[in-house]
């Protein structure tokens, strides 16, 4: 099937300092991204959706500013966390949908902490 | 809004017994359901999908039956091994056609088999 890779899978970075996540589809091209968040025990909630070489479309509730999405090519979308705080610490998963079929395919996530 | 109500876990159970990890949804319009599964350190995987109402989805053992009149969709096995053991979440999409798309997630039930 589809893979989707996510890096770092783990990274720790210190109050107001940005850090950035990188999502790969590697044996297909992706026309859609999606961002999610997981929160212990919690559901994966949809931050953004990008599509290639367009601005995201954030869901209510979710800062643009701070949660800075790009989709520079087909295979890569880059989620960078500005100015980190404490309560961003948490889970981020990305998934890729190709043209055809469309089923989302999900990466293993990244555990961002904010110290 | 959407929505989705997964039962809380976790689920504990011996190989060979049945499982029944029940699913009920929120939804204005006809929406795609889905149960995916997350593996120990992996990403999401698509498990099953119904696109309709009485449609079944099946796979892996695994099933579920879109039950637009009682709004459910529960993920049922006759007889589960130990290697079942994983997160199960349940989702819907808003857009009928079973392209998906947006996706709304369950908050996940964790199943643990044990020999």
């Amino acid at each position: 099937g589809a893979v989707v890779s996510q890096h770092p899978s783990r990274v720790i970075c210190k109050s107001g300092t940005s850090v950035k996540i990188e999502c790969r589809s590697l044996d297909f091209q992706a026309t859609t991204m999606f961002w999610y968040r997981q929160f212990p025990k919690q559901s994966l909630m949809l931050m953004a959706t990008s599509n290639e070489g367009s601005k995201a479309t954030y869901e209510q509730g979710v800062e643009k500013d701070k949660f800075l999405i790009n989709h520079a090519s087909l295979t890569l979308s880059t989620l960078t966390v500005t100015s980190a705080h404490p309560e961003d610490s948490s889970f981020y998963i990305c998934s890729a949908r190709a043209s055809s079929p469309y089923e989302q395919y999900f990466g293993p996530g990244t555990r961002l902490t904010v110290t | 809004g959407d929505s989705v109500t997964q039962m809380e876990g976790p689920v504990t159970l011996s190989e060979e017994a049945f499982l029944t990890i029940n699913c009920t949804y929120t939804a204005t319009g006809y929406p795609s359901l889905f149960w995916y599964v997350q593996y120990p350190g992996e990403g999401l995987q698509l498990l099953l999908k119904a696109t309709k109402a009485d449609d079944k989805g099946s796979n892996k053992g695994f099933e579920a039956t879109y039950r637009k009149e009682t709004t459910s969709f529960h993920l049922e096995k006759g007889s589960v091994q130990v290697s079942d053991s994983a997160v199960y979440f349940c989702a819907l999409s808003d857009n009928a056609s079973g392209n998906t798309g947006k996706l709304i997630f369950g908050q996940g039930t964790t199943l643990q088999v044990k020999p």
